[in-house]
Protein backbone atom coordinates (compact mmCIF):
# COMPACT_ATOMS: atom_id res chain seq x y z
CA UNK A 1 0.00 0.00 0.00
CA UNK A 2 1.26 3.29 -0.97
CA UNK A 3 2.81 5.77 2.29
CA UNK A 4 0.84 9.09 1.43
CA UNK A 5 -2.96 9.37 1.41
CA UNK A 6 -4.36 12.63 -0.10
CA UNK A 7 -7.71 14.04 0.54
CA UNK A 8 -9.50 15.17 -1.10
CA UNK A 9 -9.34 13.21 -4.45
CA UNK A 10 -10.55 15.88 -6.56
CA UNK A 11 -10.98 19.44 -5.78
CA UNK A 12 -12.60 21.83 -8.25
CA UNK A 13 -12.04 25.74 -7.55
CA UNK A 14 -12.26 29.06 -9.02
CA UNK A 15 -9.69 31.44 -9.90
CA UNK A 16 -8.83 33.34 -6.87
CA UNK A 17 -9.83 30.63 -4.52
CA UNK A 18 -7.32 29.08 -2.38
CA UNK A 19 -6.75 24.87 -2.35
CA UNK A 20 -5.85 22.88 0.46
CA UNK A 21 -5.42 19.35 0.02
CA UNK A 22 -4.29 16.67 2.73
CA UNK A 23 -2.11 13.60 3.50
CA UNK A 24 -1.97 11.40 5.74
CA UNK A 25 1.06 8.82 6.11
CA UNK A 26 1.83 5.83 8.41
CA UNK A 27 5.85 5.34 9.41
CA UNK A 28 7.78 7.92 10.84
CA UNK A 29 9.75 10.09 8.57
CA UNK A 30 12.43 12.49 8.03
CA UNK A 31 10.75 14.29 5.67
CA UNK A 32 7.75 15.28 3.53
CA UNK A 33 7.79 16.32 0.12
CA UNK A 34 5.07 17.98 -2.67
CA UNK A 35 5.08 17.64 -5.98
CA UNK A 36 2.89 18.60 -8.93
CA UNK A 37 2.05 17.26 -11.92
CA UNK A 38 0.53 18.42 -15.01
CA UNK A 39 -1.67 16.16 -17.35
CA UNK A 40 0.84 13.67 -18.94
CA UNK A 41 4.01 15.04 -17.59
CA UNK A 42 6.66 14.77 -15.19
CA UNK A 43 6.46 15.75 -11.56
CA UNK A 44 7.79 18.77 -10.25
CA UNK A 45 9.04 19.44 -6.52
CA UNK A 46 6.89 22.19 -4.77
CA UNK A 47 8.37 22.17 -1.47
CA UNK A 48 10.23 19.88 1.38
CA UNK A 49 9.41 20.04 4.91
CA UNK A 50 12.06 18.20 7.49
CA UNK A 51 10.08 15.97 10.68
CA UNK A 52 11.29 19.17 12.92
CA UNK A 53 9.54 22.06 10.63
CA UNK A 54 5.77 22.49 11.25
CA UNK A 55 5.30 25.35 8.62
CA UNK A 56 6.87 26.21 5.66
CA UNK A 57 6.52 28.95 2.75
CA UNK A 58 7.07 29.01 -0.95
CA UNK A 59 5.57 31.83 -2.79
CA UNK A 60 1.87 31.38 -3.11
CA UNK A 61 2.20 27.57 -0.85
CA UNK A 62 1.82 27.06 2.39
CA UNK A 63 2.45 23.29 3.53
CA UNK A 64 2.36 22.25 7.43
CA UNK A 65 3.25 19.15 8.83
CA UNK A 66 2.06 17.49 12.06
CA UNK A 67 4.00 14.34 13.56
CA UNK A 68 1.91 13.73 15.79
CA UNK A 69 -1.19 12.97 13.72
CA UNK A 70 1.17 12.30 10.62
CA UNK A 71 -0.03 14.67 8.76
CA UNK A 72 0.31 17.06 6.04
CA UNK A 73 -1.46 20.05 4.36
CA UNK A 74 -0.38 21.72 1.62
CA UNK A 75 -2.14 25.22 0.74
CA UNK A 76 -2.23 27.06 -3.00
CA UNK A 77 -3.57 30.30 -1.78
CA UNK A 78 -5.13 33.45 -4.49
CA UNK A 79 -5.20 30.19 -7.25
CA UNK A 80 -4.46 30.81 -10.88
CA UNK A 81 -6.27 28.68 -14.08
CA UNK A 82 -2.14 27.36 -14.56
CA UNK A 83 -2.05 25.50 -10.98
CA UNK A 84 -4.86 22.84 -12.92
CA UNK A 85 -2.78 19.47 -11.90
CA UNK A 86 -2.53 16.89 -10.05
CA UNK A 87 -0.69 17.12 -6.37
CA UNK A 88 1.18 14.42 -4.55
CA UNK A 89 2.42 14.30 -1.31
CA UNK A 90 5.85 11.69 -1.01
CA UNK A 91 7.71 10.11 1.79
CA UNK A 92 11.17 8.91 1.20
CA UNK A 93 11.68 5.24 2.71
CA UNK A 94 14.32 6.12 5.28
CA UNK A 95 15.90 2.38 5.48
CA UNK A 96 15.63 1.90 1.26
CA UNK A 97 17.56 4.56 -0.22
CA UNK A 98 15.59 7.86 0.01
CA UNK A 99 13.24 6.15 -2.20
CA UNK A 100 9.89 7.97 -2.30
CA UNK A 101 6.57 6.59 -1.32
CA UNK A 102 3.70 8.55 -2.80
CA UNK A 103 0.22 8.67 -2.64
CA UNK A 104 -2.64 8.27 -5.39
CA UNK A 105 -2.56 12.69 -5.72
CA UNK A 106 -5.52 14.94 -5.45
CA UNK A 107 -6.43 16.16 -8.57
CA UNK A 108 -7.11 20.03 -9.08
CA UNK A 109 -8.87 21.95 -11.04
CA UNK A 110 -8.88 25.79 -11.31
CA UNK A 111 -11.33 27.70 -13.62
CA UNK A 112 -10.73 30.88 -14.78
CA UNK B 1 18.57 21.80 -20.50
CA UNK B 2 20.16 20.54 -17.73
CA UNK B 3 17.10 18.67 -15.77
CA UNK B 4 16.56 15.14 -16.10
CA UNK B 5 15.56 13.96 -19.94
CA UNK B 6 13.94 10.74 -20.72
CA UNK B 7 13.54 9.06 -24.37
CA UNK B 8 10.85 8.22 -26.15
CA UNK B 9 8.20 10.28 -24.52
CA UNK B 10 5.91 7.97 -26.17
CA UNK B 11 6.40 4.43 -27.34
CA UNK B 12 3.28 2.31 -29.02
CA UNK B 13 4.46 -1.43 -29.15
CA UNK B 14 2.89 -4.85 -30.16
CA UNK B 15 2.19 -7.17 -27.20
CA UNK B 16 5.37 -9.59 -27.21
CA UNK B 17 7.83 -7.05 -28.22
CA UNK B 18 10.81 -5.71 -26.16
CA UNK B 19 11.21 -1.98 -25.54
CA UNK B 20 13.91 -0.16 -24.36
CA UNK B 21 13.91 3.71 -22.50
CA UNK B 22 16.16 5.77 -21.73
CA UNK B 23 17.00 8.35 -18.95
CA UNK B 24 20.01 11.05 -18.64
CA UNK B 25 19.85 12.25 -15.22
CA UNK B 26 21.10 15.25 -13.97
CA UNK B 27 25.35 15.20 -14.44
CA UNK B 28 25.80 15.48 -10.53
CA UNK B 29 23.22 13.38 -9.21
CA UNK B 30 24.39 9.69 -8.52
CA UNK B 31 20.81 8.76 -7.08
CA UNK B 32 18.62 7.13 -10.31
CA UNK B 33 15.34 6.01 -9.52
CA UNK B 34 13.16 4.62 -11.99
CA UNK B 35 8.81 4.75 -11.46
CA UNK B 36 5.87 3.81 -13.15
CA UNK B 37 2.67 5.39 -12.97
CA UNK B 38 -0.62 4.22 -14.12
CA UNK B 39 -3.78 6.20 -14.83
CA UNK B 40 -5.04 8.47 -11.32
CA UNK B 41 -2.17 6.71 -9.37
CA UNK B 42 0.88 8.23 -7.73
CA UNK B 43 4.48 6.69 -9.21
CA UNK B 44 5.20 3.37 -7.96
CA UNK B 45 8.85 2.39 -7.31
CA UNK B 46 10.79 0.45 -9.55
CA UNK B 47 14.74 0.42 -9.20
CA UNK B 48 17.08 2.38 -7.13
CA UNK B 49 20.76 3.04 -8.52
CA UNK B 50 23.36 4.84 -6.59
CA UNK B 51 26.24 5.39 -9.50
CA UNK B 52 26.11 1.81 -11.77
CA UNK B 53 24.93 -0.45 -8.55
CA UNK B 54 21.79 -1.03 -8.76
CA UNK B 55 20.96 -1.72 -4.90
CA UNK B 56 17.42 -2.59 -4.75
CA UNK B 57 14.47 -3.62 -7.01
CA UNK B 58 10.67 -3.76 -6.58
CA UNK B 59 8.87 -7.02 -6.50
CA UNK B 60 7.01 -5.08 -9.14
CA UNK B 61 9.84 -5.71 -11.57
CA UNK B 62 9.20 -8.81 -13.07
CA UNK B 63 12.22 -11.06 -14.74
CA UNK B 64 10.67 -9.60 -18.14
CA UNK B 65 12.31 -6.17 -16.73
CA UNK B 66 15.70 -5.05 -16.34
CA UNK B 67 17.58 -1.98 -15.55
CA UNK B 68 21.28 -0.59 -16.42
CA UNK B 69 23.35 2.15 -15.56
CA UNK B 70 26.57 0.88 -17.18
CA UNK B 71 28.58 4.07 -16.46
CA UNK B 72 27.11 5.58 -13.88
CA UNK B 73 25.53 8.08 -15.96
CA UNK B 74 22.86 7.24 -18.45
CA UNK B 75 19.95 4.20 -17.27
CA UNK B 76 18.37 2.11 -19.66
CA UNK B 77 15.07 -0.13 -18.63
CA UNK B 78 14.24 -2.75 -20.80
CA UNK B 79 11.24 -4.66 -21.12
CA UNK B 80 10.38 -8.34 -22.80
CA UNK B 81 8.07 -9.64 -24.28
CA UNK B 82 5.39 -6.88 -23.37
CA UNK B 83 2.05 -7.42 -21.70
CA UNK B 84 -1.04 -5.07 -21.59
CA UNK B 85 -0.42 -4.60 -18.15
CA UNK B 86 2.75 -2.77 -18.73
CA UNK B 87 1.51 -0.30 -20.08
CA UNK B 88 2.24 2.94 -18.05
CA UNK B 89 3.60 5.75 -17.20
CA UNK B 90 7.79 5.64 -16.55
CA UNK B 91 9.26 8.01 -15.10
CA UNK B 92 13.67 8.84 -14.10
CA UNK B 93 14.34 10.47 -11.32
CA UNK B 94 17.59 11.76 -10.28
CA UNK B 95 18.53 13.14 -6.57
CA UNK B 96 21.99 14.94 -4.81
CA UNK B 97 20.70 13.69 -1.47
CA UNK B 98 19.25 10.30 -0.15
CA UNK B 99 15.86 11.69 1.05
CA UNK B 100 16.46 14.86 -0.63
CA UNK B 101 14.34 16.83 -3.62
CA UNK B 102 14.02 14.22 -6.71
CA UNK B 103 13.76 15.75 -9.81
CA UNK B 104 11.67 14.09 -12.68
CA UNK B 105 12.00 13.48 -16.14
CA UNK B 106 8.88 13.51 -18.57
CA UNK B 107 8.31 10.05 -18.79
CA UNK B 108 8.20 7.86 -21.45
CA UNK B 109 4.43 6.56 -22.12
CA UNK B 110 4.15 3.40 -22.85
CA UNK B 111 1.07 1.55 -24.73
CA UNK B 112 1.07 -1.88 -25.40
CA UNK B 113 -2.01 -2.66 -28.34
Amino acid sequence: SQQGEEDPQALSIQEGENATMNCSYKTSINNLQWYRQNSGRGLVHLILIRSNEREKHSGRLRVTLDTSKKSSSLLITASRAADTASYFCATPKTDSWGKLQFGAGTQVVVTP
Amino acid sequence: DTGVSQDPRHKITKRGQNVTFRCDPISEHNRLYWYRQTLGQGPEFLTYFQNEAQLEKSRLLSDRFSAERPKGSFSTLEIQRTEQGDSAMYLCASSLEVSGEAFFGQGTRLTVV
